[in-house]
């Protein structure tokens, strides 16, 4: 069975600061990841996506994040946070291709300080 | 392009009632899921559909829920007698039908948070 672990629940961090959001699977087989973000008082939006490929995926306002398949992590980077990043940040994995079933780690919320 | 839609956004419900959420997935697309967020908890799934196919309900609790996606109309996450512990906010989430290579990513709705006095 799959399974997703964020290891902090709550992530502080100074304006302009880079962060790091970690987040490690364990799959026995091929996996796709994702980060999604919930804003307060809203549903999911989908940050980036590891489905093929390179292993360093981005998205368009400035997270990146890495698969590195011997340490079964897809950790999440920004290098300089705004106050618009503080949401909650969740990881999630599909198993094997053909599967459908999202499994979420139990988030991160980020705290920006102004 | 509409995203995807769900209603109510807030549902407050006493012990004993019934609640029905409501799922409009994207144009185009023909699969369903439904996910529950406990508070404090990451989503997890309970069932996925396609039109007028239950394929996967191996997360839903064994009484009080049932799922449907009819040919016409929304899907339909429906809670019979609601208790307590049936708070929570609840996802729909769609995707185009699958592609060969790889899996298909899910649009998620703004969800329904369900109260349950």
């Amino acid at each position: 069975a799959q399974s997703v672990t964020q290891l902090d629940s709550q992530v502080p961090v100074f304006e302009e600061a880079p962060v790091e959001l970690r987040c490690n699977y364990s799959s026995s087989v091929s996996v796709y990841l994702f980060w999604y973000v919930q804003y307060p008082n809203q549903g999911l939006q989908l940050l980036l996506k590891y489905l093929s490929g390179s292993t360093l995926v981005e998205s368009i306002n400035g997270f990146e994040a890495e698969f590195n398949k011997s340490q079964t992590s897809f950790h999440l980077r920004k290098p300089s946070v705004h106050i618009s990043d503080t949401a909650e940040y969740f990881c999630a994995v599909i198993s094997g291709a053909g599967s459908y079933q999202l499994t979420f780690g139990k988030g991160t919320k980020l705290s920006v300080i102004p | 392009n509409a995203g995807v839609m769900q209603n109510p956004r807030h549902l407050v419900r006493r012990r004993g009632q019934e609640a029905r959420l409501r799922c409009s997935p994207m144009k185009g697309h023909s699969h369903v899921y439904w996910y529950r967020q406990l508070p404090e908890e990451g989503l997890k799934f309970m069932v996925y559909l396609q039109k007028e196919n239950i394929i996967d309900e191996s997360g839903m609790p064994k009484e009080r829920f049932s799922a449907e996606f009819p040919k016409e109309g929304p899907s339909i996450l429906r809670i019979q007698q609601v208790v307590r512990g049936d708070s929570a906010a609840y996802f729909c989430a769609s995707s185009p039908p699958w592609r060969p290579q790889g899996s298909s990513e899910q649009f998620f709705g703004p969800g329904t948070r369900l109260t349950v006095l």
